[in-house]
């Protein structure tokens, strides 16, 4: 049963638009959430976190949102950029250091 | 440079014939994991080592073993491998606690088993 889901598997933006990544989860007792970017031929790369106590992260372009009611977080990506474009995988990280991630989202920026 | 290191890249092999994926990390920590990527699937978590010689399972761990001798190793093992094993595997690694969230993969390791 898959613990962490992605419901789309693709997104195509605009350059310079607001690109958002969806992602629920099931388990409760995820401590973490976190975003990696995954090139092709490439392993995934860490992105940004956020701890399942707050509602939100920001760092440069790339802001999480957490929903701990409604199980459900967000990565808004402003403005987007075509060097972005890559498959993005939200994750939850349990107390014992588990990491359970999505199916991915492939994100393609048009230029 | 700080990074976690697989070998091979590349690997064919036949139904049953063991093999030994390795990974090594220069970054002196103490959890890594194996993690296999499949279409439609995502990562799963295969095998995760706390420290030398602490080993447990993950989602899927039927059909591998791993060993954790020395810190810096993570060797994954099919004993017997079988086509449902061909897939994308990552090793990675982290710090343990939940302070330190990022974990590091390494490049990847294709295999295909006929």
């Amino acid at each position: 049963d898959q613990q962490v889901k992605q419901n789309s598997p693709s997104l195509s933006v605009q350059e310079g638009r607001i690109s958002i990544l969806n992602c629920d989860y099931t388990n409760s007792m995820f401590d973490y959430f976190l975003w990696y970017k995954k090139y092709p031929a490439e392993g995934p790369t860490f992105l940004i976190s956020i701890s399942s106590i707050k509602d939100k992260n920001e760092d440069g372009r790339f802001t999480v949102f957490l929903n701990k009611s409604a199980k459900h977080l967000s990565l808004h990506i402003v403005p987007s950029q075509p060097g972005d474009s890559a498959v993005y995988f939200c994750g939850g990280l349990t107390g014992a250091n588990n990491l359970f991630f999505g199916t991915g989202t492939r994100l393609t920026v048009i230029p | 440079e700080a990074q976690v290191t697989q070998n091979p890249r590349y690997l064919i092999t036949v139904t049953g014939k063991k093999l030994t994926v390795t990974c090594s990390q220069n970054m002196n920590h103490e959890y890594m994991s194996w993690y296999r990527q499949d279409p439609g699937l995502g990562l799963r978590q295969i095998y995760y080592s706390m420290n030398v010689e602490v080993t447990d399972k993950g989602d899927v761990p039927e059909g591998y073993k791993v060993s954790r001798k020395e810190k810096r190793n993570f060797p994954l093992i099919l004993e017997s491998p079988s086509p449902n094993q061909t897939s994308l595997y990552f090793c990675a690694s982290s710090l343990p606690g939940l302070q330190n969230t990022e974990a590091f993969f390494g490049q990847g390791t294709r295999l295909t088993v006929v």
